[in-house]
């Protein structure tokens, strides 16, 4: 799977658009992008997932690069208890193959939304 | 509400006991995960399957044992082999690879700790 960079910290004003990069600049053709999410002593929560168009769902939006190799997630008007660590994931589905269904989680960005 | 079912949220082993975790999911999904999660790291992956009676190890199996005799189960043992086991357990379940690109859901874990 390919790996993935995002800042270690971001802040954001209650109200305020939260916008969170992520760059995979060695992702593959059928590698999908995944953004979770993990409040103190919870388990992840999925966001948004998509592959190379952008997606929007109830909670965020996301937006992929043309060339894929960066995506953006968008919190439109973020409020306190949006304030988590997010992670960014690019994975394959492997048919049967031994990495299958695994998630790689990294370090993720802390967002910590402020009144 | 259609969800992951963990229990307990805490435990305590002593040394030398096996504990088992309890997972439960009723959103009729055919794959489920096993991950631990230690204080300031990433989900490393122990144990998944991707239907009733077949698991497959992740990457760091030894130690723990699985079964999966309902399709809505996926009880983790950890044993006294595990040397290490104080961490932060999370079960996963996701649709399955029939349809790519499904994401995971998670429970809101199990937090073992050794007395």
């Amino acid at each position: 799977d390919a790996k993935t960079t995002q800042p270690t910290s971001m802040d954001c004003a209650e109200g305020r658009a939260a916008n969170l990069p992520c760059n995979h600049s060695t992702i593959s053709g059928n590698e999908y992008v995944y953004w979770y999410r993990q409040i103190h002593s919870q388990g992840p929560q999925y966001i948004i997932h998509g592959l190379k168009n952008n997606e929007t769902n109830e909670m965020a939006s996301l937006i992929i690069t043309e060339d894929r190799k960066s995506s953006t997630l968008i919190l439109p008007h973020a409020t306190l208890r949006d304030t988590a660590v997010y992670y960014c994931i690019v994975r394959v589905l492997y048919a049967g193959g031994t990495s299958y269904g695994k998630l790689t989680f990294g370090q993720g960005t802390i967002l910590t939304v402020h009144p | 509400d259609g969800g992951i079912t963990q229990s307990p949220k805490y435990l305590f082993r002593k040394e030398g006991q096996n504990v088992t975790l309890s997972c439960e999911q009723n959103l009729n999904h055919d794959a489920m995960y096993w991950y631990r999660q230690d204080p300031g790291q990433g989900l490393r992956l122990i144990y998944y399957s991707q239907i009733v009676n077949d698991f497959q190890k992740g990457d760091i199996a030894e130690g723990y044992s699985v079964s999966r005799e309902k399709k809505e189960s996926f009880p983790l043992t950890v044993t006294s082999a595990q040397k290490n086991p104080t961490a932060f357990y999370l079960c996963a379940s996701s649709i399955g690879t029939q349809r790519a690109g499904q994401p995971q859901h998670f429970g809101d874990g199990t937090r073992l700790s050794i007395l």
